[in-house]
């Protein structure tokens, strides 16, 4: 059974600092998805990592993904506070199968000013 | 107009009761999600629909129901609501290469009373 799981799972930073979150997963897969979600709304995919090796950078946000380690980051640079949210990996078990996401339980990150 | 609508987006209900929670996409996707948020749980799977015919359980069926009315509609029942199905509901649509990851809703949230 796959599992996913994010590190940490609260985050308090201040505005203008660095950090990143971590998202491992337990099985064989080349296909993991960023989402953010805003207090009370739905999920906006934020990257979608399609292979090892893979970066995508929007605005302060750069996503990377390693397929042989089994871990993704999502790097954060000079945090501002409208990144406060909560951010989620998913991971896709059997590519070209199934294709059904398992979350991990999110990442809350306040961005303190 | 939303790209996936899930109606209704907050209902409370009696210990008990019958529920549906519908869920309409003018995607064009084949694939249709359902999953349940909890805080500090992430999403989890509730059922899958890979088109009209085909519906699969996902990790947490027991005490839902679903039917797939159309390619655009996805409907989940609760056929006998007990309170700790108070939780926050999700519907998601994909295509079916995943490469796009899921779009979601925006979201239903329950309460079992």
């Amino acid at each position: 059974e796959l599992k996913v799981e994010q590190n940490p799972l609260f985050l308090s930073m201040q505005e203008g600092k660095n950090y990143t979150i971590y998202c491992n997963y337990s099985t064989t897969s080349d296909r993991l998805y960023w989402y953010r979600q805003d207090p009370g709304k739905s999920l906006e995919s934020l990257f979608v990592l399609l292979s090892n090796g893979a970066v995508k950078q929007e605005g302060r946000l750069m996503a990377s993904l390693d397929t042989k380690a089994r871990l993704s980051t999502l790097h954060i640079t000079a945090a501002v506070h409208d990144l406060s949210a909560t951010y989620f990996c998913a991971v896709d078990p059997q590519p070209g199968s199934s294709y059904k996401l398992i979350f991990g339980s999110g990442t809350r990150l306040l961005v303190r000013p | 107009d939303a790209d996936v609508t899930q109606t209704p987006r907050n209902r409370i209900t009696k210990t008990g009761k019958r529920i549906m929670l519908e869920c309409s996409q003018t995607k064009g996707h084949d694939r249709m999600y359902w999953y349940r948020q909890d805080p500090g749980l992430g999403l989890r799977l509730i059922y899958y629909s890979f088109d009209v015919k085909d519906i699969n359980k996902g990790e947490i069926s027991d005490g839902y129901s679903v039917s797939r009315q159309a390619q655009a509609k996805f409907s989940l029942s609760l056929e006998s609501a007990i309170p700790n199905q108070t939780a926050l509901y999700f519907c998601a649509t994909s295509d079916p290469r995943g490469r796009g990851g899921y779009t979601f809703g925006s979201g239903t949230r329950l309460t079992v009373v």
